[in-house]
């Protein structure tokens, strides 16, 4: 049992370039989410998905898009990365919402991207 | 909107002694989850303790506990005999519950010296 697993966790990008942030959990969670962390402004939502197909946008989905075609992964695309991207990326996973008790949200280890 | 503010940016304690990180809200819901998360230098995202807002009992787990305070939208955490692991940042954390969204604050974050 890996719980969440995120990959890379560093990256450099140049502007402009695209490139995907993998985000897979083994524990047959449907709700999984994306959150960004910058320095001074804590984690923002970026995109979340309630099940397999089921994706929404959080609050700062500009530039990102994501996609869940199995229950078990949801990656988060850069298409074309700006230096406003640069910052911290956690993925989260629950089996129920958070709000059931004994219900958690798991967090991956984070990926730090930079780009230049 | 939500929004959760975490007004100390930073905080010190000494090892063995209390300290307690504020959070305050704003919201128009009535039932709502409130969170306190630990992220050490690792990044590993741990949560600490969860209050439910319709609970009128403070949430404690061994060390951690918060003092929740719904009229004035507050939900400070206090950290009893503080050891040099539970140096961190602190983010206190707010959902509804809907799809497992979290807001979160700007985070504490927090220096235990000998």
């Amino acid at each position: 049992n890996a719980g969440v697993t995120q990959t890379p966790k560093f990256q450099v990008l140049k502007t402009g370039q695209s490139m995907t942030l993998q985000c897979a959990q083994d524990m047959n969670h449907e709700y999984m989410s994306w959150y960004r962390q910058d320095p001074g402004m804590g984690l923002r939502l970026i995109h979340y998905s309630v099940g397999a197909g089921i994706t929404d946008q959080g609050e700062v989905p500009n530039g990102y898009n994501v996609s869940r075609s199995t229950t078990e992964d949801f990656p988060l695309r850069l298409l074309s990365a700006a230096p406003s991207q640069t910052s911290v990326y956690f993925c989260a996973s629950s089996y129920s919402e958070v709000r059931e008790m004994n219900t958690e949200a798991f967090f991956g280890q984070g990926t730090r991207l930079t780009v230049v | 909107a939500q929004t959760v503010t975490q007004s100390q940016p930073e905080m010190s304690v000494q090892e063995a002694e209390t300290v307690t990180l504020s959070c305050t809200y704003d919201t128009s819901e009535s039932d709502y989850y409130l969170f306190w998360y630990k992220q050490p230098p690792s990044r590993q995202m741990i949560l600490v303790i969860r209050q439910e807002a319709y609970k009128q009992q403070n949430a404690t787990e061994n060390r951690f506990s918060v003092n929740f305070q719904k009229a004035a939208k507050s939900f400070s955490l206090k950290i009893s005999d503080s050891q040099l692991g539970d140096a961190a940042m602190y983010f206190c954390a707010y959902t509804t519950g809907t799809a497992s969204k979290l807001t979160f604050g700007t985070g504490t974050r927090l220096q235990v010296t000998l």
